[in-house]
This record gives C-alpha cells, sequence and structure tokens, in this order.
C-alpha cells in the first residue's frame, strides 16, 4: 500500500517556465514532509521541506504548497532552468523523534532549453 | 568535507552469489539507513541503525538480506543467496540525530543486477 503517491512519472517543460511536481499522502498522521532531488548516478539530496503547521514554504526558486485537508502537496519551480531536469521524491513522515521516510516513487523533470 | 561512501558503484553477478554493499556515514551521524530504489516502488527503508543498533528491520524483503553495523564508520548490507529480483540501487543514507527535520544524507548508491 503506498502511502505517498507521485501520480506523474514524468514531467517536461521549457526553460523559464513554471513546474509544479504534486504528491498525494493516504496517512493523516504525516506532519512534515520533505523533496528530494535525485540525478543520475547520485544520491538523493535533499531540496526543502515543511510543516503541516504551515501551508507554503518558500526557498528561493522552490516552493512547497501544502493542501492537509487534501493530503496533497506540490512543489513549484519558478522559473525552470535545464539544471533541474532530475528525479524529485517527495517524503513525509511524522514529527517528534525518529519517524521513517516514506518515499513517493519519483517524478522525472525535464526542462529543456 | 566526505559525504556517505557507498561500494562498489556497480555489481554484477549471477543468481545465488552472495552480494556484499558496503557503505561509510558521514563522521558523527549517530543514524544510519539502507534503502533500496526500484521503478515500481520507489524508496524503500530496508533497515536503519542508531548509534550501530539495528532499531527497526521491518523493510527487509526476506532472511536472505542481512546488515550489521560493527562500528560507527561502517555498514554492510548481505543478499545471500541472490535472486534476479533484488536487482535494483541501493542507497545508504545517515543523519545526525534522526529526526525528520534533520534532511537524511545520502550516498551515490550502488546498482545492482543479478542475472
Amino acid at each position: 500500500d503506498q502511502q505517498v503517491k507521485q501520480n506523474s512519472p514524468s514531467l517536461s517543460v521549457q526553460e523559464g517556465r513554471i513546474s509544479i511536481l504534486n504528491c498525494d499522502y493516504t496517512n493523516s498522521m504525516f506532519d512534515y514532509f520533505l523533496w528530494y532531488k535525485k540525478y543520475p548516478a547520485e544520491g538523493p539530496t535533499f531540496l526543502i521541506s515543511i510543516s503541516s503547521i504551515k501551508d507554503k514554504n518558500e526557498d528561493g526558486r522552490f516552493t512547497v504548497f501544502l493542501n492537509k485537508s487534501a493530503k496533497h502537496l506540490s512543489l513549484h519551480i519558478v522559473p525552470s532552468q535545464p539544471g533541474d531536469s532530475a528525479v524529485y521524491f517527495c517524503a513525509a513522515s511524522r514529527s517528534g523523534g525518529f519517524q521513517k521516510l516514506v518515499f513517493g516513487t519519483g517524478t522525472r523533470l525535464l526542462v529543456s532549453p | 568535507d566526505a559525504g556517505v561512501i557507498q561500494s562498489p558503484r556497480h555489481e554484477v553477478t549471477e543468481m545465488g552469489q552472495e552480494v556484499t554493499l558496503r557503505c561509510k556515514p558521514i563522521s558523527g551521524h549517530d543514524y544510519l539507513f539502507w534503502y533500496r530504489q526500484t521503478m515500481m516502488r520507489g524508496l524503500e527503508l530496508l533497515i536503519y541503525f542508531n548509534n550501530n543498533v539495528p532499531i527497526d528491520d521491518s523493510g527487509m524483503p526476506e532472511d536472505r538480506f542481512s546488515a550489521k553495523m560493527p562500528n560507527a564508520s561502517f555498514s554492510t548490507l548481505k543478499i545471500q543467496p541472490s535472486e534476479p529480483r533484488d536487482s535494483a540501487v541501493y542507497f545508504c543514507a545517515s543523519s545526525h540525530t534522526g529526526a525528520s527535520n534533520q534532511p537524511q544524507h545520502f550516498g551515490d548508491g550502488t546498482r545492482l543486477s543479478i542475472l
């Protein structure tokens, strides 16, 4: 049972436009969410996170939005750059001490010049 | 600073052989994680250690899989005997406190192919 779902395996966007990557979760106990970025032949690297006490967190070109009632979060990249081409993983966790990260299957983003 | 180091980067072996994957976590990190990445299931947590002690191995798929952490700077994931369905990319990650707001740092993975 996939508790964190990324239903779009891939997304293509032109340079300079907005990229929107989506993620849904089923476990209402999750209250901390992260996005990781992965280039080929490398490990995932942390990108941005959000706690359930917020509905938005911004870091430069990257913004994560959280809709708790819909159990949905999205990552916006504006403007998109070719270097953003990578696989993006959504992950969810419960806060408080150590809690496992549950990852989605990833979305491959291709930003073309 | 050196990140998480995994070896080998690639492993191709025949079904039935023993496979050993190695990981050196970031110095000072108390938590170590082993993940497996597949297209169908994404990144799955197999097992994690806290201060060299295995805490939760509920993600280990079968008894053929075992993991050890003999000291704070080294861990192994062993598959014996290996099967073609074990083919995947295996990642090791470490974190300082294990808290969800402390990002995990991943190695570059071992791509395992079982023929």
